[in-house]
């Protein structure tokens, strides 16, 4: 079956350490986003990658770094400057040329001790 | 800039009830409108969409939503409310007019359905 796929479920981090979130999709999708939940703020864009060797800042994408060298693989680093880096992540792929909707994989919550 | 208002933190309704959870937009384009649910520590799930044609669009579980242009709305409706249905839900909007694919969601109703 198709999907996404993040890894870990549960990450736990100290504070000043970068810590890399996994996401791979098998959808053949061009587009690939991370959105940051918190509750309450509903879904943030923090990157967004609509085909390889590319991508573009969302809307919060201070203290965060992605790469895009793979169609299936687009990992997102949380650094040491994001402030408050504590939230769940949500990796999501779509289909550009077929423009179907956007597909969501289960999330990673990250908790900075 | 595109932005989407869900002015309702938490919805509760008993169950076999008619529910409805509200949601409206503002873009400078032409709106494409979406609504997902969430479940706890769950991903989104897609329920429908709204791109052109018929205002009222018919989606997952017996949802449907109602695209109303004059009041920039998309409020999503269930004729009867199952406890199942209990969730969180989002509306999201994409403005087809900057040119930026990435959805843009609202803060997010907490529907509560009472046996």
């Amino acid at each position: 079956d198709g999907g996404i796929t993040q890894s870990p479920k549960y990450l736990f981090r100290k504070e000043g350490q970068n810590v890399t979130l996994s996401c791979e999709q098998n959808l053949n999708h061009d587009a690939m986003y991370w959105y940051r939940q918190d509750p309450g703020q509903g879904l943030r864009l923090i990157y967004y990658s609509q085909i390889v060797n590319d991508f573009q800042k969302g809307d919060i994408a201070e203290g965060y770094s992605v790469s895009r060298e793979k169609k299936e693989s687009f990992p997102l680093t949380v650094t040491s400057a994001q402030k408050n880096p504590t939230a769940f992540y949500l990796c999501a792929s779509s289909d550009h040329l077929q423009d179907r909707d956007p597909f969501f994989g289960p999330g990673t919550r990250l908790t900075v001790l | 800039a595109q932005s989407v208002a869900q002015p309702e933190d938490q919805v509760n309704v008993a169950e076999g009830n008619p529910l409805t959870v509200k949601c409206t937009y503002s873009v400078s384009g032409n709106p494409y409108l979406f609504w997902y649910v969430q479940y706890p520590n769950r991903g989104l799930q897609f329920l429908l969409k709204y791109i052109t044609g018929d205002n009222l669009v018919k989606g997952s579980y017996g949802f449907e939503a109602e695209f109303n242009k004059s009041q920039t709305s998309f409020h999503l409706k269930k004729p009867s409310a199952l406890v199942s249905d209990s969730a969180l839900y989002f509306c999201a909007v994409r403005d087809e007019g900057t040119g930026r694919r990435a959805l843009t969601f609202g803060s997010g109703t907490r529907l509560q359905v009472q046996p």
